[in-house]
C-alpha cells in the first residue's frame, strides 16, 4: 500500500531564505508526483506536477525533483516571501486511472 | 473563472439528518472526485466518476452515496449524518486526458454533525 510522508509537520523560516520541502513515498512504481498548495480555508492549487520520467519541473521560484529510486521529491522555494505562507501537500499517482494519494502536508510560515 | 464550485460552504447538521453536498464544474471535465479533509488524517478520496453516468468508491465510502446525472454536477449525499462525518469535504475535477493533468480543487464545504 502506497504511503505518502512529508516531515515536517510545520516548518517557520524568516523571509528571504531558500528553504527545502520533503516528501517520501513507499512504492517507487508512481505515474506521476504533484506538489499542492493550501491556504486557510480553501481548496487545494496545484503547484507542480512530475511526470514519471521527469526527475525536475520548474515554476518561478519553485523547484520541484523526484528520484523514484530512493522514493523521494523536494520542493525548494527560492527567496522565500510573506505570502507563501501556506501548507504545501505532496501526492503520488500510481498510474495513470487510479487514485492520488496525498500526504498530509507541511504547514510553512514565513516570518516577516 | 468559477472553476470548481461547492454548495454550500458551511452546514450545522443533527445526528439522523441527511443533506446533499453539491459539486459544480464548467471546465467540461470528465473526472469528478469527493475527498474528505480531517486533521492528522490528511486528504483521503470518498468517491469519484470519470464520467457522466459513472461513479466509483474510494477509500472511505462507508455511509456516502454519490451521482452524476449531468457531466458538470456531482452529488454527494449523507443518508443519515454521524457525528464521525464531521468533516470539511472537498470537490475536484480533471480532465480525461491521461493522468498527467492537475486537478483543480472547489473551496470546501465544513460540515459540522452534532
Amino acid at each position: 500500500k502506497q504511503e505518502v510522508t512529508q516531515i515536517p509537520a510545520a516548518l517557520s523560516v524568516p523571509e528571504g531564505e531558500n528553504l527545502v520541502l520533503n516528501c517520501s513515498f513507499t512504492d517507487s512504481a508512481i505515474y506521476n508526483l504533484q506538489w499542492f498548495r493550501q491556504d486557510p480555508g480553501k481548496g487545494l492549487t496545484s503547484l507542480l506536477l512530475i511526470q514519471s520520467s521527469q526527475r525536475e519541473q520548474t515554476s518561478g521560484r519553485l523547484n520541484a525533483s523526484l528520484d523514484k529510486s530512493s522514493g523521494r521529491s523536494t520542493l525548494y522555494i527560492a527567496a522565500s516571501q510573506p505570502g507563501d505562507s501556506a501548507t504545501y501537500l505532496c501526492a503520488v499517482r500510481r498510474n495513470r486511472d487510479d487514485k492520488i494519494i496525498f500526504g498530509k502536508g507541511t504547514r510553512l510560515h514565513i516570518l516577516p | 473563472n468559477a472553476g470548481v464550485t461547492q454548495t454550500p460552504k458551511f452546514r450545522v447538521l443533527k445526528t439522523g439528518q441527511s443533506m446533499t453536498l453539491l459539486c459544480a464544474q464548467d471546465m467540461n471535465h470528465e473526472y469528478m472526485y469527493w475527498y474528505r479533509q480531517d486533521p492528522g488524517m490528511g486528504l483521503r478520496l470518498i468517491h469519484y466518476s470519470v464520467g457522466e453516468g459513472t461513479t466509483a468508491k474510494g477509500e472511505v465510502p462507508d455511509g456516502y452515496n454519490v451521482s452524476r446525472l449531468k457531466k458538470q454536477n456531482f452529488l454527494l449525499g449523507l443518508e443519515s449524518a454521524a457525528p464521525s462525518q464531521t468533516s470539511v469535504y472537498f470537490c475536484a475535477s480533471s480532465p480525461r486526458t491521461g493522468g498527467n493533468q492537475p486537478q483543480h480543487f472547489g473551496d470546501g464545504t465544513r460540515l459540522s454533525i452534532l
